[in-house]
């Protein structure tokens, strides 16, 4: 079992629609970070979050660390949004190890 | 806005060659990363490093890779007697945890291929 699942695989929404992506974890962690990989292979982070939500511009995250549960949520979906969505999280006991889900790909129609 | 820089873009080698990939992280990071991407699959923690030493490893940063920051702004993954296996896409990623809710910054990555 992967000790970073992410659901849904892949996601196909209405331009405009609400998206959520969720990540579920099995090991502690110091943080988690939500990471977006474009088409041609760039990675950019979008959040670290080790409690509660942050928000930036149509981006909303969110974790519960009790559950060990984290959604990343995309408001007003526009096709430029279309992406592969990666949470990753970073291994407790103050190291640097960073397990990765497989992530989430999100096709916008317009 | 500062950003982390590979060179090169790609690389092919020939099979048991060895081959030297290069980053510039941020300049006042403190942390830095390789990571690897094989095609079609997620991407996977090879190496953290911080204070000119390695901080962390995978299991697939085994004796065939090392890493190196010969001066203040490189940082360096070699890989000795390349195998057809490691062709895949490799980041280079900094990171500066002093600061509350720094991110991750990734490079634009170095596609290896091996034949």
């Amino acid at each position: 079992k992967n000790e970073v699942e992410q659901s849904p695989q892949n996601l196909t929404a209405q331009e405009g629609e609400f998206i959520t992506i969720n990540c579920s974890y099995s090991v502690g962690i110091s943080a988690l970070h939500w990471l977006q990989q474009h088409p041609g292979g760039g990675i950019v982070s979008l959040f670290m979050l080790s409690s509660g939500k942050k928000k930036h511009g149509r981006l909303i995250a969110t974790i519960n660390i009790q559950e060990k549960h984290s959604s990343l949520h995309i408001t007003a979906s526009h096709p430029r949004d279309s992406a592969v969505y990666i949470c990753a999280v970073l291994n407790s006991g103050g190291y640097q190890k960073v397990t990765f889900g497989t992530g989430t790909k999100l096709q916008v129609i317009p | 806005e500062p950003e982390v820089t590979q060179t090169p873009s790609h690389q092919v080698t020939q099979m048991g060659q060895e081959v030297i990939l290069r980053c510039v992280p941020i300049s006042n990071h403190l942390y830095f990363y390789w990571y690897r991407q094989i095609l079609g699959q997620k991407v996977e923690f090879l190496v953290s490093f911080y204070n000119n030493e390695i901080s962390e490893k995978s299991e697939i940063f085994d004796d065939q890779f090392s890493v190196e920051r010969p001066d203040g702004s490189n940082f360096t993954l070699k890989i000795r007697s390349t195998k057809l296996e490691d062709s895949a896409m490799y980041f280079c990623a900094s990171s500066d945890p002093a600061r509350v809710g720094e991110k991750l910054f990734f490079g634009s990555g170095t596609q290896l291929s091996v034949l």
